[in-house]
């Protein structure tokens, strides 16, 4: 069955400091990838989605993620966090043409100013 | 943006009582809708695939006679947990595709936190 694996569960940074958070999955076919975002008190939505071509794919607010198939990696990046980007932070895979997402167990950022 | 409205938010209410939540397409249409459950610091479990006009499909291990889905029309699908009991409490969140958004991305609501008491 497939899985999705967020290894960090609870990050905490400071303003300005680089963000990366982990996500790998186990799937040998073809896969659609997405981070997704929870602030306080709201519902998911989406910060970025890889359904194919170029492998560096740039979601809003300045987030970045990067798919290495050889990794089964799609990690979530971005160079300098803000207060504001303090959530949790849920990966997700569907495999190739189908409409169930699988996700990972979410990364709690909290952000210090 | 497209919006997903459910509804009620939260709900507290006694064992053996059934619960409906609902869940609308407020600004498209949804040939599909995704009910998923959230355990505290879990992650959010795909329950089952709300198709308009047919029945559900249910994940491994979810009880369809307990859990009721209902998609009666492109903008509104329905779950009810029927004689609710304790282990039900839960948070549940309801997705859903426009049919014209292609595979992906699904629009979630802001879920109905579910306390049986």
């Amino acid at each position: 069955a497939q899985s999705v694996s967020q290894h960090n569960h609870h990050v905490i940074l400071s303003e300005a400091a680089s963000l990366e958070l982990g996500c790998n999955y186990s799937y040998g076919g073809t896969v659609n990838l997405f981070w997704y975002v929870q602030y306080p008190g709201q519902h998911l939505q989406l910060l970025l989605k890889y359904f194919s071509g170029d492998p560096l794919v740039k979601g809003i607010k300045g987030f970045e993620a990067e798919f290495i198939k050889s990794k089964f990696s799609f990690n979530l990046r971005k160079p300098s966090v803000q207060w504001s980007d303090t959530a949790e932070y849920f990966c997700a895979v569907a495999t190739y043409n189908t409409d169930k997402l699988i996700f990972g167990t979410g990364t709690r950022l909290q952000v210090f100013p | 943006g497209a919006v997903v409205s459910q509804h009620p938010s939260w709900v507290i209410c006694k064992s053996g009582t059934s619960v409906k939540i609902e869940c609308r397409s407020l600004d498209f249409q949804a040939t599909t809708m995704f009910w998923y459950r959230q355990f505290p610091k879990q992650s959010l479990m795909l329950m089952a695939t709300s198709n308009e006009g047919s029945k559900a499909t249910y994940e491994q291990g979810v009880e369809k006679d307990k859990f009721l889905i209902n998609h009666a029309s492109l903008t509104l699908s329905t779950l009810t947990v029927t004689s609710a009991h304790p282990e039900d409490s839960s948070f549940y969140i309801c997705s859903a595709r426009d049919r014209l958004g292609g595979i992906q991305p699904q629009h979630f609501g802001d879920g109905t936190r579910l306390s049986i008491l």
